[in-house]
């Protein structure tokens, strides 16, 4: 079965500094997707980025950029100059390519101290 | 504004209650996901639908049920309900099923459901 680990349940960072929030991940599949969504104190949940396996190149948005290392199966998240608005928990997620599922991480907190 | 929407925002009942929350999604999406949050915590996939069919089933309880419409817009039936059932449910859309290309799925604003 999939799982997705966040092994940092809580973060903190200074504003306008860089943070990397982990997640590792357990599949036998060699085709997937892996997402991070955002969840600010609103509760709204926003896809911040994702990342497709067969693919090399790390993806970036904007402040926020993925380091992708599929062999050790690790998605780990970087925020560069973070932001107040930064706040907010952060979920990680897989996407099954013969599953039906999402496979959600527990989460991480991060609070942007001004 | 992710384009998926959920009646009612927030529902407060008594247990042994039953009760219905709506989502409709994204124009074009077929499948809808159901989720529940509880307080502080993660959140748990209860089931899926595509295009009118059940596709997955997570962690959902015997006395939750839903269906998803020839419209597309689906409905989360919770009976029976106890004071542990009180939570945030969310609804997600995405255009195609797991596995498909760029499958994100879009949130809704989530209901607030509080049991007393």
């Amino acid at each position: 079965a999939q799982t997705v680990t966040q092994s940092q349940p809580e973060m903190s960072v200074q504003e306008a500094e860089t943070v990397t929030l982990s997640c590792t991940y357990d599949t036998s599949e060699n085709n997937y997707y892996l997402f991070w969504y955002k969840q600010p104190p609103s509760r709204q949940m926003i896809l911040v980025i994702r990342q497709e396996a067969y693919k090399q190149q790390n993806a970036t948005e904007n402040r926020f950029s993925v380091n992708f290392q599929k062999a050790a199966k690790s998605f780990s998240l970087k925020i560069s100059d973070s932001q107040l608005g930064d706040t907010a928990m952060y979920f990680c997620a897989f996407d099954s390519n013969t599953g039906n599922q999402f496979y959600f991480g527990t989460g991480t907190s991060l609070t942007v101290i001004p | 504004d992710s384009g998926v929407t959920q009646t009612p925002k927030h529902l407060i009942t008594a247990t042994g209650q039953r009760v219905t929350l709506r989502c409709s999604p994204r124009s074009g999406d077929l499948s809808v996901y159901w989720y529940q949050q509880s307080l502080d915590q993660g959140l748990q996939f209860l089931i899926q639908y595509y295009n009118g069919e059940e596709r997955a089933k997570g962690n959902i309880l015997e006395r939750f049920s839903a269906q998803q419409f020839p419209d597309l817009h689906s409905e989360l039936n919770l009976s029976s309900l106890e004071l542990g059932d009180s939570a945030l449910y969310f609804c997600a859309s995405s255009v195609g099923t797991s596995g498909s290309p760029f499958n994100e799925q879009f949130f809704g604003p989530g209901t607030r459901l509080t049991v007393l």
